[in-house]
């Protein structure tokens, strides 16, 4: 089974609209992140999160760790077509600076 | 800052014969890991290393994997023999601890 479950698996939305990726854990987070893929590339960060209840923002984006619940949200606001990409959260599970992946979220937003 | 470099970008070969790949993480992080990434999946860690010694190699294929990190710096992921399924993108990033950065990859088909 997987450790860090993402939700959902893809989405497709229209400009403009806001959008939720949810990011579920089997055991308790030490440090999250999200990060964004495109096809072929690499891994751009986006945010880091450490701390039970804490919120950062990067131009529309926004992502919350629930520590109580082992889960993260990224959250995204008016989307555009540059939001397009798969979405990936990755955390240290174990205390030990070893990060794992979800399965990944497959963004299209439609002009 | 330089970022995490990775080499070769991309690499065909056929079943059965070798490949390596290389990677120089950013200039003082300790901690470098390799991942796989299949088309349509999250990463999966593959080897963590904390200076020149391995702290998690438990999804590592030992039978056809393996990899070295002299001196604590630049690292070295070889497959011998290559098998169908290890057609992946090779991810590798650093740490310093904390903030994990990624290289661009090295995509190897396998044919």
């Amino acid at each position: 089974s997987q450790e860090l479950e993402q939700s959902p698996q893809s989405l497709i939305v229209q400009e403009g609209k806001n959008l939720t990726i949810n990011c579920t854990s089997s055991k308790t987070l030490y440090g999250l992140y999200w990060y964004k893929q495109k096809y072929g590339e690499g891994l751009i960060f986006l945010m880091m999160l450490q701390k039970g209840g804490e919120e950062k923002s990067h131009e529309k984006i926004t992502a919350k760790l629930d520590e109580k619940k082992q889960q993260s949200s990224l959250h995204i606001t008016a989307s555009q077509p540059s939001h397009a990409g798969i979405y990936l959260c990755g955390a240290d599970i174990s205390g030990t600076y070893k990060y794992i992946f979800g399965t990944g979220t497959r963004l299209k937003v439609l002009a | 800052e330089a970022g995490v470099a990775q080499s070769p970008r991309y690499k065909i070969i056929e079943k059965r014969q070798s490949v390596a790949f290389w990677c120089n993480p950013i200039s003082g992080h300790a901690t470098l890991y390799w991942y796989q990434q299949i088309l349509g999946q999250g990463p999966k860690l593959l080897i963590q290393f904390q200076n020149n010694g391995v702290v998690d190699d438990s999804q590592l294929p030992k039978d056809r994997f393996s990899a070295e990190r002299l001196k604590g710096v630049d690292s070295t992921l070889k497959i011998q023999p290559a098998k169908l399924e290890d057609s992946a993108v090779y991810l590798c990033a650093s740490s310093f601890p904390g903030e994990l950065f990624f290289g661009e990859g090295s995509r190897l088909t396998v044919l």
